[in-house]
Order: structure tokens, then C-alpha cells, then sequence
């Protein structure tokens, strides 16, 4: 089956640590994204790949790092640096700059 | 810039009523506009888009959306509810790099 996966659904995090959350697809999609998504807020973009070994920038990318190696894996770290990392994080990719296509998210708490 | 607007952040509604959802976006260039849906937990799913062509868009489940180029808006709406319409609706428009989404607007469907 096609989709898109993410992993792992639950991740705990104590204060100072940094953790990596996967994302992989085998849509054969160029682009990747990675939200944030906090209670009344909606989707914030962190992080975004047009293609591989290439990505930029978002709305709120401080605190947070990624990489794109392969087309199919867009991996996001979230260091210490970042001082409110409990949210929902939600990974998608698309092929044509129009819809996107969700992972499951991954539930980042603090400890 | 895009930005989206949903009005409502809750909308309560009795099964078998009709709801709308409602949606304003602003834009400088043309658009497409996008309805997800998210179960708790869950990752996004694409509800309906409109792309171009007929401003009346559907789903297989029954919603419907009409772009208003004027109004520039995308409001959803279903004619009957189900309490498996219980979810958080997310409306988004294209933008330079990703898509834009509203804060969402949650419906309660009681029966």
C-alpha cells in the first residue's frame, strides 16, 4: 500500500534532550513537509523539501532541524533548543505543488 | 501572502441537520482550496479541493464546497449529518511554498 508513515506515535522527551521523529513515503513524491500543530492553532509549517538533498525554512524552524538524503525519508529533530516542544507533529508530501498527503503524526510530549 | 479564515471554532449541530462550515481566504494570485478532515489522533485526509473548473466541488461522502471568487470564500456544507461527522475541518490554500491552513473548526454532531 502507498502512504505515507511516521514513527513513533507516542514519544516522550525529557527537558534537554533532543529526539528525532521519522517520516517516510513511498508515494515517489518530490516534496515534503513537517506541521506542528497545537489546540486552536492549526497546521504550522516547520520545515519543507522541494527535492532531495535540498529543504527550507518555514514558519517556525527555530528549535528544529531536518535532513533529505533520500527521496522518501524527511527526518525532523527536535533539539533543546526549542523551548515548547509538546504539540502533534504531522508529516506530508505531494508531487505537484497542490494537495498533500498526511502521515498519522507523531505526539511529541515533554517530561 | 495567503491567509484562511474559518470563522467558527466549534459548531455544534443535531444529526440529520444541515451545517456549513465556513472559510475565507485572501490571495494575490489565483488559488486552489482544499477541505481536510482530522479524527483525533489522526493525520489529515483530504476532503475535496477545487482546482479550477466548476466552483461546485464534492465529496464521496456527501460534503460540498463552491469557491466564490467575489466573496473569496470556500465554505463547506452537507445537507444531513451523521455523528460520524464528529472531526476537526481544516481549510487551506496553496501558497510559495506549501499550503496555508485555517485554525480549523471543530464539529460536534449530537444526536
Amino acid at each position: 500500500d502507498g502512504g505515507i508513515t511516521q514513527s513513533p506515535k507516542y514519544l516522550f522527551r525529557k527537558e534537554g534532550q533532543n529526539v528525532t521523529l521519522s517520516c517516510e513515503q513511498n508515494l515517489n513524491h518530490d516534496a515534503m513537509y513537517w506541521y506542528r500543530q497545537d489546540p486552536g492553532q492549526g497546521l504550522r509549517l516547520i520545515y519543507y523539501s522541494q527535492i532531495v538533498n535540498d529543504f527550507q525554512k518555514g514558519d517556525i524552524a527555530e528549535g528544529y532541524s531536518v535532513s533529505r538524503e533520500k527521496k522518501e525519508s524527511f527526518p525532523l529533530t527536535v533539539t533543546s533548543a526549542q523551548k515548547n516542544p509538546t504539540a502533534f507533529y504531522l508529516c506530508a508530501s505531494s508531487t505537484s505543488g497542490t494537495e498533500q498527503f498526511f502521515g498519522p503524526g507523531t505526539r511529541l510530549t515533554v517530561l | 501572502a495567503q491567509s484562511v479564515t474559518q470563522l467558527d471554532s466549534q459548531v455544534p449541530v443535531f444529526e440529520e441537520a444541515p451545517v456549513e462550515l465556513r472559510c475565507n481566504y485572501s490571495s494575490s494570485v489565483s488559488v486552489y482550496l482544499f477541505w481536510y478532515v482530522q479524527y483525533p489522533n489522526q493525520g489529515l485526509q483530504l476532503l475535496l479541493k477545487y482546482l479550477s473548473g466548476s466552483t461546485l466541488v464534492e465529496s464521496i461522502n456527501g460534503f460540498e464546497a463552491e469557491f466564490n471568487k467575489s466573496q473569496t470564500s470556500f465554505h463547506l456544507r452537507k445537507p444531513s449529518v451523521h455523528i460520524s461527522d464528529t472531526a476537526e475541518y481544516f481549510c487551506a490554500v496553496t501558497g510559495r511554498r506549501a499550503l496555508t491552513f485555517g485554525s480549523g473548526t471543530r464539529l460536534q454532531v449530537q444526536p
